[in-house]
């Protein structure tokens, strides 16, 4: 079945580590998205990309990196620079950058040690 | 610049009974809506969307939307609970260009009580 795959579902991260939450679809979509989820709270946009090897900050970029290398694959780091990282982490595609439908992912919930 | 209110951060209701969930956006061009299903711990499902046309919109699971431009609202309604509804929901607003750059509401937690 076509999906998107968001590993691992918990992650933990230790004061000044660098975290990669991974990010795979099979949907042959174009573009891929992070979100950040707070409880209690909408979804916020971090990264963005409509093409490969190409990629956009959100609205709330900073601390946070990503790539593009394959289709396929949008992981984000969340590094030391994050200093409020604790949060789920929502990884969605949608066939077109133009194309309405958003697919997401199961989420990984990241917590700080 | 665009925005969504859901007023309402919890809602309960009677299985059986009307679920109308509420949504109020703001965007400076014409606006694509969207309402989203969210699980516990699991991603969002698109429910319904409104794009162009027909302002009734149906969606999934009984749901269905009505965008009201003069009121800028996009409220979901479903005519009867089921105890399977009860989950979390979100309006989301974006411009036609990119929805992927949707703006999120804060949610809104359905309750649905037997």
């Amino acid at each position: 079945d076509g999906g998107i795959t968001q590993s691992p579902k918990y992650l933990f991260r230790k004061e000044g580590q660098n975290v990669t939450l991974s990010c795979e679809q099979n949907l042959n979509h174009d573009a891929m998205y992070w979100y950040r989820q707070d409880p209690g709270q909408g979804l916020r946009l971090i990264y963005y990309s409509q093409i490969v090897n190409d990629f956009q900050k959100g609205d709330i970029a900073e601390g946070y990196s990503v790539s593009r290398e394959k289709k396929e694959s949008f992981p984000l780091t969340v590094t030391s620079a994050q200093k409020n990282p604790t949060a789920f982490y929502l990884c969605a595609s949608s066939r077109r950058p133009t194309n309405e439908k958003l697919f997401f992912g199961s989420g990984t919930q990241l917590s700080v040690l | 610049a665009q925005s969504v209110t859901q007023l309402g951060s919890h809602v309960s209701v009677s299985e059986g009974a009307l679920v109308l969930l509420r949504c109020n956006y703001s965007s400076s061009v014409p606006p694509y809506l969207f309402w989203y299903v969210q699980y516990p711990n699991q991603g969002l499902q698109l429910l319904l969307k409104y794009t162009t046309g027909a302002t009734l919109v149906k969606g999934i699971n009984g749901f269905e939307a009505e965008f009201k431009k003069s009121e800028t609202s996009f409220h979901l309604t479903k005519p009867s609970a089921h105890m399977s509804d009860a989950a979390e929901y979100f309006c989301a607003v974006s411009e036609p260009t990119n929805a992927g750059k949707s703006t999120f509401g804060d949610g809104t937690t359905l309750t649905v009580k037997p």
